[in-house]
Order: C-alpha cells, then structure tokens, then sequence
C-alpha cells in the first residue's frame, strides 16, 4: 500500500516554462512533507519542504504548495532550467512517529529541453 | 566537510556471501538511516538509529542487520545475500529525529548474482 503517490513517472518542459509536479497521500497522520532532487549516481539532495500548518512555501525559483483537505502537494518550478532536469522525489513523515522516519514516493523524471 | 560517506560505490556478489556496507557523517548528526532504492519504488526504509546507542526497523528488514557504532558511523549488514538484495543502497542523517531534513550519501549499487 503506496502511501506516497507520484502518478506520472516523467515530464518534459521547454526551458523557460513553469514545471509542475505532483505528489498525493493517503495517511492522514502526515504532517512534514520534502522534495528531493536526485542526479544519477549521486544521493537525493533535499530541496524544499512544507509543514502542514502551511499551505504554500517559497525558496527562490521552487514553490511547494500543500492542500490537506485533498492530501496532495505539488511542486512548481518557474522558470525551469535544463539544469533542473533530475528525478524528484516527494517524501512525507509524522510528527507522531518516533524516529523521523520518511516515506517516500515512487519519483518522476523530469526533462527540461533548450 | 565532507558530510555523508558511504563506501564501497559498487560491489558485486554471489548468492550466499555476506558484506558489510558502511556509512559515516561529519556533521555531528544524531540520527542515521539506511534505505534501498529500487526501479518504480523510490526509496524504502531498511532500519534507522534516531540516536547512538539505538537502532530499529524500518518498512524493509528482513536480510539485514545494522550497527551503530559510534555517533558517526553506522553500517549494514548482508549475512547471506540474495538476488532480491540487488539494489542501490542509501544512508542518510538528520540532526536529530524530531529533524525532518535528512542528507544522504552518493549510494552503494549492489548486485547480487
């Protein structure tokens, strides 16, 4: 039972647009949410993050907005850069469960073309 | 500050043997974490130590054993590896366990024959 949901396993963006990527989960306990970026051969890289007590959080050209009520967030990158191109990761944990533990989703491939 | 190391980078085994994975952090974290990652699953929990002295299980532990020796370094261990074992390996830290972000290491990509 996937408790971390990415539905699209890739997306391709001309350079210069906004990148949307989605994340859905199920656990209601949920209440700290991540994005990772991921390279290959290198480890996830953290990017952004959102409490539940938020609904959006701003760092520069990336946007994390969260809605509760639909237990999903997404991430917007504008503009996207052929840089940017990299698997992103949604992860989530609960503030009541010992050890900080995060869960992730299965990842979406993202391509930024020039 | 080199932050999360894992080492070895790739290892090849046969069914059967055993290996040990290892993992160390220089941001004086309290908390680490071994996942595995596999194709269409993202990254899986294996077992974790929110603090020295402290390890438990993860969503995925069977086959595998951990130890926290000291504060900075913590390892996994394969007694006898399995196909289903073929994977790349992550660590992670975090400053401590109430501390969301964590920051993981290159990975081990381990391939089990």
């Amino acid at each position: 039972d996937q408790q971390v949901k990415q539905n699209s396993p890739s997306l391709s963006v001309q350079e210069g647009r906004i990148s949307i990527l989605n994340c859905d989960y199920t656990n209601s306990m949920f209440d700290y949410f991540l994005w990772y970026k991921k390279y290959p051969a290198e480890g996830p890289t953290f990017l952004i993050s959102i409490s539940s007590i938020k609904d959006k959080n701003e760092d520069g050209r990336f946007t994390v907005f969260l809605n509760k009520s639909a237990k999903h967030l997404s991430l917007h990158i504008v503009p996207s850069q052929p840089g940017d191109s990299a698997v992103y990761f949604c992860a989530a944990s609960s503030s009541m469960e010992y050890g900080n533990k995060l869960v992730f989703g299965a990842g979406t491939i993202l391509r930024v073309k020039s | 500050n080199a932050g999360v190391t894992q080492t070895p980078k790739f290892q090849v085994l046969k069914t059967g043997q055993s290996m040990t994975l290892q993992c160390a952090q220089d941001m004086n974290h309290n908390s680490m974490y071994w996942y595995r990652q596999d194709p269409g699953m993202g990254l899986r929990l294996i077992y974790y130590s929110a603090s020295e002295g402290t390890t438990d299980k993860g969503e995925v532990p069977n086959g595998y054993n951990v130890s926290r020796l000291n504060k900075r370094e913590f390892s996994l261990r394969l007694e006898s590896a399995a196909p289903s074992q073929t994977s790349v390996y992550f660590c992670a830290s975090s400053r401590t366990s109430t501390y969301n972000e964590q920051f993981f290491g290159p990975g081990t990509r381990l391939t089990v024959l």
